[in-house]
């Protein structure tokens, strides 16, 4: 069965520190992986998608099929970048049904 | 565009009562899902539709049910509330080739 973990329920860095927010994942088929963000009092919207090999908001994420992970990366935390950050896995193939996990409640301290 | 708009924002529940939560999306998505979000967890699908007409099951469907007459309109109903529905419902919608666009949710509690 597919799952997504997230092992860090909080991370906690100051203004300009690197963060790496950890995400893997266990699926038999080809992945599809995505970053969700929820900032405060907004709804939930996509950061970015592996297929997409985008950077945004400063933010990348590598898909390691050896590792079966999909961390995210910022070189230089913003305090702007205090959200909850989710990794989605698209597990229904084009039904595009999204397994979560659990989230990550980013603080970036000034 | 207004995207994706659920009503109501909040409800609160006796045990037993029904209600259906509603959800339109004005973007012309063919697929759109409803999950629901626990404190402390993952959202979990609930149900999904890849067009009028057509529903599924996701991972958690027991207790709910939906109908897609429309494109725009998928509504969420509980029939039998239970205190195991207290939670965050969040509807979503995309094409098949773009991201799911979220609604902003509805927080029900069952008392």
């Amino acid at each position: 069965a597919q799952r997504v973990t997230q092992p860090e329920k909080l991370l906690s860095v100051f203004k300009g520190a690197p963060v790496e927010l950890k995400c893997n994942y266990s699926y038999s088929g080809s992945p599809e992986l995505f970053w969700y963000v929820q900032y405060s009092r907004q709804r939930l919207q996509l950061l970015l998608r592996h297929i997409s090999r985008e950077s945004i908001k400063g933010f990348t994420a590598d898909l390691n099929k050896g590792e079966t992970s999909f961390h995210l990366k910022k070189p230089f935390a913003q305090e702007e970048d205090s959200a909850m950050y989710y990794c989605a896995l698209n597990s229904g193939g084009s039904n595009y049904k999204l397994t979560f996990g659990k989230g990550t409640l980013l603080t970036v301290n000034p | 565009n207004a995207g994706v708009t659920q009503t109501p924002k909040f409800r609160i529940l006796k045990i037993g009562q029904s209600m259906t939560l509603q959800c339109t999306q004005d973007m012309n998505h063919n697929y759109m899902y409803w999950y629901r979000q626990d404190p402390g967890m993952g959202l979990k699908l609930i149900y999904y539709s890849v067009g009028a007409g057509i529903t599924d099951k996701g991972e958690v469907p027991n207790g709910y049910n939906v109908s897609r007459s429309t494109t725009e309109d998928f509504p969420l109903r509980l029939e039998l509330a239970a205190p195991s529905q207290t939670s965050v419902y969040f509807c979503a919608s995309q094409t098949s080739t773009d991201t799911q666009y979220f609604g902003p949710g509805t927080r029900l509690t069952v008392l």
